[in-house]
């Protein structure tokens, strides 16, 4: 079964600064896609980033960006120049069909400014 | 595009009476799937559909539990009776392909 593993429960960085956050996942497939989704107190789950298995290039998206180790199935989130308004859980999501995306537990991110 | 819109955004109800969320999914978007998410449990896909089909609804917790999805553009899930226990937020999503699932704004559910 596919699980996805999102070892810090929380996470502080100060503003401006670069902050990681790490996820891990289980699966016996090599085609399949990952996502980073941000929760912030309004609770709507906002999509930040995406990743296909099949490319190399590691996803970025403005001051978000992944490092993708197929091999070591892990998928971190680097967010550069961190914002207040970056501050939200974070879940880390495993899709292999369009059927069941499965998710981490999240990481709670704090901005201190 | 709106989004998926869900509605109410809040729901208190009292133990034992139905309640009845309601999801339209972003148009051309043939998958929908149904979430619930508390603290202890974070994230679980209750059930969801293709092409307005019922495919999977292993997670629905019991037979309380209901989804109908008469149309592309529109859901709901139904719990009847509801209990203390059912109260968390509820998330509607869709996508189409894999282009990840976008989701709705949720709706808070209180059962007292």
């Amino acid at each position: 079964a596919q699980t996805v593993t999102q070892s810090q429960p929380e996470m502080s960085v100060q503003e401006a600064e670069t902050v990681t956050l790490s996820c891990t996942y289980d699966t016996s497939e090599s085609d399949y896609y990952l996502f980073w989704y941000k929760q912030p107190p309004s609770r709507q789950m906002i999509l930040v980033i995406r990743q296909e298995a099949y490319k190399q290039q590691n996803a970025t998206e403005n001051r978000f960006s992944v490092n993708f180790q197929k091999a070591a199935k892990s998928f971190s989130l680097k967010i550069s120049d961190s914002q207040l308004g970056d501050a939200a859980m974070y879940f880390c999501a495993y899709l292999y069909n369009n059927n069941d995306m499965r998710f981490g537990a999240g990481t709670r991110l704090t901005v201190k400014p | 595009d709106a989004g998926v819109i869900q509605s109410p955004r809040h729901e208190v109800t009292e133990m034992g009476q139905e309640v009845t969320l309601r999801c339209k999914p972003i148009s051309g978007h043939n998958s929908l799937f149904w979430y619930r998410q508390t603290m202890m449990r974070g994230l679980e896909l209750l059930i969801y559909f293709n092409n307005n089909v019922p495919i999977d609804d292993s997670g629905m917790p019991e037979d309380r539990f209901s989804a109908k999805m008469p149309n592309a553009s529109f859901s709901t899930l139904k719990i009847q009776p509801s209990e203390p226990r059912d109260s968390a937020v509820y998330f509607c999503a869709s996508s189409q392909r894999k282009q990840g699932y976008t989701f709705g704004s949720g709706t808070r559910l209180t059962v007292v």
